[in-house]
């Protein structure tokens, strides 16, 4: 079993749906979570980072962190068709820990 | 958010020459940068990591001959792929933690390498 688990998708979904986006997890020592956009050829771009449970707003983006049931998500409300990308679910411990541990990412298409 | 500037974003090159790939921390100071490797549909594979004034960290399986990295200042690290081959055609991603105290990696826009 993989330390992080993202299903890789494709998920497409017509413009203006919710989108929910997971990812699961088996270290109960991580305490931050971070999700991540990635365009094609480009490198990843941070969204919202979480520490330990709970929700985090930031425009259309809500991340969520279940740590109880080891499970964190991405919802994206009014979906647009530059939302299409990957998401990657990155995860870490706390301290002086700084490598975190991705999932394989979940390709988003957004169609008009 | 943080600008970490890779450079350049898409090197071709002959079988046994060697490409340098510059990554840069454009307002604010990057003790540690990390450089990752990315193979299609896969997620991020860190290679290596980058501590300015002193030797970089491998990771397990990755040749440190074969990939030089240098981290001679506070913003600028670079990996040279030496005597490149056809199998490290990739996608090279650096990364750089701001110094928030949070540890967040920030990453740049990733350097496509064509080995022929």
């Amino acid at each position: 079993q993989k330390e992080v688990e993202q299903d890789p998708g494709p998920l497409s979904v017509p413009e203006g749906a919710i989108v929910s986006l997971n990812c699961t997890y088996s270290n109960s020592a991580f305490q931050y979570f971070m999700w991540y956009r990635q365009y094609s050829r480009k490198g990843p771009e941070l969204l919202m980072y979480t520490y330990s449970s709970g929700n985090k707003e930031d425009g259309r983006f809500t991340a969520q962190v279940d740590k109880s049931s080891k499970y964190i998500s991405l919802f994206i409300r009014d979906s647009q068709p530059s939302d299409s990308a990957t998401y990657l679910c990155a995860m870490r411990g706390g301290g002086g820990s700084y490598i975190p541990t991705f999932g394989r990412g979940t390709s988003l298409i957004v169609h008009p | 958010g943080a600008v970490v500037s890779q450079h350049p974003s898409r090197v071709i090159c002959k079988s046994g020459t060697s490409v340098k790939i510059e990554c840069r921390s454009l307002d604010f100071q990057a003790t540690t940068m990390f450089w990752y490797r990315q193979f299609p549909k896969q997620s991020l594979m860190l290679m290596a990591t980058s501590n300015e004034g002193s030797k970089a960290t491998y990771e397990q399986g990755v040749e440190k001959d074969k990939f030089l990295i240098n981290h001679a200042s506070l913003t600028l690290s670079t990996l040279t792929v030496t005597s490149a081959h056809p199998e490290d055609s990739s996608f090279y991603i650096c990364s750089a933690i701001v110094p928030t105290g949070q540890n967040i990696q920030y990453f740049g826009a990733g350097t496509r390498l064509s080995v022929l």
